[in-house]
C-alpha cells in the first residue's frame, strides 16, 4: 500500500540491543497497529494505537514498546526482552472511525527481521 | 468472541481449473469478513469484504465470496487459476465492537501448477 511506509526491509539484531522499526503513514488514518507473522501461524496483534498519544497492548506485547506522538507515525520497539524476535512486522492502518469494524485496514510491506 | 478457521493450510491447482479456499467464522455479532491476500515478502492485499450487503461479494482478480450464515461459511472462488494467484491468502473477521481489530485465519497458501 503505497501510503504506508515501513522501513527497514531488513533489520538484523545483535544479541541484547534493541532495534526499532518505523511505520509512517499518509492516509490520516487514526487507528495503527503492529502484527507479527511467523510461518503457519498468521498475524498476530502485538500493539495497536486508536488515537495520537494513546495505545494499547495486543496479545503479545510481551518483549515490545510503542509509541504515538504524531498521528502519522507509529515506531514499533523490539527489546532485548523479546527472545524470539525473528519474525516478519507488519504495520497496518485503519480510517473509518474508532467503532466502524466494517472498513478494512490497510497494510504496509513489512520489516524482516532477524537475529546476527 | 470472535475467531476464523481456514480449513486448508495449503491448496494445489492447475492453471485453468476453479479455485476454493475454505473459511468458516464464529462470531458473536453480526459479522464483517475480508480475504486479503499476501505475495512473498510483501504485506497484505484486501480481496474483497462482506459487510450485511449482499451475499455473494465480487473483489478484485476475478475473485468472490460468498457469505452462508447457517453454515457460518465464507469460502473464496475463482472459475480459473491463474499464475499469478499463487499466493498466502487470508481469512479475516472484524473483532466487534472494537473498532478496527482483526481476527486473522492461519492462512491458506495456493499453489498453481502450469
Amino acid at each position: 500500500d503505497g501510503g504506508i511506509t515501513q522501513s527497514p526491509k531488513y533489520l538484523f539484531r545483535k544479541e541484547g540491543q534493541n532495534v526499532t522499526l518505523s511505520c509512517e503513514q499518509n492516509l490520516n488514518h487514526d487507528a495503527m497497529y503492529w502484527y507479527r507473522q511467523d510461518p503457519g501461524q498468521g498475524l498476530r496483534l502485538i500493539y495497536y494505537s486508536q488515537i495520537v498519544n494513546d495505545f494499547q497492548k495486543g496479545d503479545i506485547a510481551e518483549g515490545y514498546s510503542v509509541s504515538r506522538e504524531k498521528k502519522e507515525s507509529f515506531p514499533l520497539t523490539v527489546t532485548s526482552a523479546q527472545k524470539n524476535p525473528t519474525a516478519f512486522y507488519l504495520c497496518a492502518t485503519h480510517g473509518a472511525g474508532t467503532w466502524n469494524s466494517n472498513q478494512p485496514q490497510h497494510f504496509g510491506d513489512g520489516t524482516r527481521l532477524s537475529i546476527l | 468472541a470472535q475467531s476464523v478457521t481456514q480449513l486448508d493450510s495449503h491448496v494445489s491447482v492447475s492453471e485453468g481449473t476453479p479455485v476454493l479456499l475454505r473459511c468458516n467464522y464464529s462470531s458473536s455479532y453480526s459479522p464483517s469478513l475480508f480475504w486479503y491476500v499476501q505475495h512473498p515478502n510483501k504485506g497484505l492485499q484486501l480481496l474483497l469484504k462482506y459487510t450485511s450487503a449482499a451475499t455473494l461479494v465480487k473483489g478484485i482478480n476475478g475473485f468472490e465470496a460468498e457469505f452462508k450464515k447457517s453454515e457460518t461459511s465464507f469460502h473464496l472462488t475463482k472459475p480459473s487459476a491463474h499464475m499469478s494467484d499463487a499466493a498466502e491468502y487470508f481469512c479475516v473477521v472484524s473483532a466487534g465492537n472494537q473498532g478496527g481489530k482483526l481476527i486473522f485465519g492461519q492462512g491458506t497458501e495456493l499453489s498453481v501448477k502450469p
